[in-house]
Parts: structure tokens; sequence; C-alpha cells
């Protein structure tokens, strides 16, 4: 069975915290990855793509690492506005259970 | 641009009814796809629908059915109706049919007593 795995958290951390989530996945001819956010009770946006030489969008950076079959996203200087759910997607439409993060004044 | 809509926005059945859900994709995009989320877990898939035929399919029941019309506008539909299946329903819009960036609708939460 093909699936994506991510720790649930949730992740509390302060204004200005670096986090960082890891997603692992099974199928091991995956091309595509992506990560969404969620925020409550409203649909997932897309965050960014992940590329096989990894991306990195302001704040944000992404991570493919092959050999391990997981993908990463970085959040760097963490704001009150990245309170969120994260769900990392893998190829043709599956969806991890998704992380939660709290940034905290 | 109007990004992607789905019509209702909530909607409350009793077991063993049908429902039907719509969604319209952005304008220039052929696909859609369908899912369903339930509290505290990710999107699960059901359908994929390009170019008016379906692409891919999750592990979902026979109940569930699904059809892309001409103008790439679609229809998810739910027969028998259980209990289990309250969840916010979600559509998504994408260009093509691989594994592109999905643009989501705001869902329609489904309650079935």
């Amino acid at each position: 069975r093909k699936e994506v795995e991510q720790d649930p958290g949730p992740f509390n951390v302060p204004e200005g915290a670096t986090v960082a989530f890891n997603c692992t996945y099974s199928n091991s001819a995956s091309q595509s990855f992506f990560w969404y956010r969620q925020d409550c009770r409203k649909e997932p946006k897309l965050l960014m793509s992940v590329y096989s030489s990894g991306n990195e969008d302001g704040r944000f950076t992404a991570q493919l690492n092959r050999a391990s079959q997981y993908i990463s996203l970085l959040i760097r200087d963490s704001k009150l506005s990245d309170s969120a759910t994260y769900l990392c997607v893998e190829g043709n439409f599956v969806f991890g259970p998704g992380t939660r993060l709290s940034v905290l004044p | 641009d109007a990004g992607v809509t789905q019509s209702p926005t909530h909607l409350i059945k009793t077991r063993g009814q049908h429902v039907t859900l719509r969604c319209s994709p952005i304008s220039g995009h052929k696909s859609v796809s369908w899912y369903q989320q339930v509290l505290g877990q990710g999107p699960q898939f059901i359908f994929q629908y390009y170019e008016k035929e379906e692409r891919g399919r999750g592990n979902f029941p026979d109940r569930f059915s699904a059809r892309q019309f001409p103008n790439y506008s679609s229809e998810l539909n739910v027969n028998a109706l259980l209990l289990g299946d309250s969840a916010l329903y979600l559509c998504a819009s994408s260009p093509g049919r691989g594994a592109y960036e999905q643009y989501f609708g705001p869902g329609t939460r489904l309650t079935v007593t």
C-alpha cells in the first residue's frame, strides 16, 4: 500500500524560531511532491512544489531525499500567521495526515 | 480570475439518501479531482477526471460516482449515504492530467444524520 506519513504534532514553537517537518513516502517511483498548508476549517492551499534539487521560497525551504524516501519543509523566522496544518503530497494525489504547527507569541 | 467554486457549502442529509456535489474549476484547467477529508486527517483521493474521462479512482465504494461536463465542471454523486460519509468534500483543479499543483475549492461540508 502506498502511504505518506507525517508526525501529527502539534509543534508549538515561539515566534522567530526555525522549525522543520519531515514526511516519508513509500512509492519509490514517485517523481513529484508538494507541500500544502491548511488553516482550520479551510481548504488546502499550495505552499510549494518540491524539486529534486530542493527549492526555497522566502522563509520556506523544501528538500527531497530519494535515498531515504522523505521530503522536508523548513520554516525560518516563524510568524504567528504560519500557524496551520502542513500537508505533504506524493505524486498523484496521496496526501499525508498533516502536521499541526502553532507559533506562539 | 475566479478560483475553484463548489456548491453547496453545507448540506445535511439522512442515511440512505443520495447527494450531488458540484464543482467548477479554474478557467483553462481541464482536470478536476475529488477528495474526502475527515476531521483530523488528510484529504483522501476519490476521483480524477481529465478531459471528461475518469483517469484515476481511489479506494471508495461504488456508491461514489462522478462525471465531468464539456465545460470541465464536475459532479460527485454519493448514493445510499452512511453516517461515515460525513466529511468535507474537496474539489481541486489542475491544468493537466499528471501530478501538477492543485488548487482547491472551499469544499462542501456534508453531514449525514
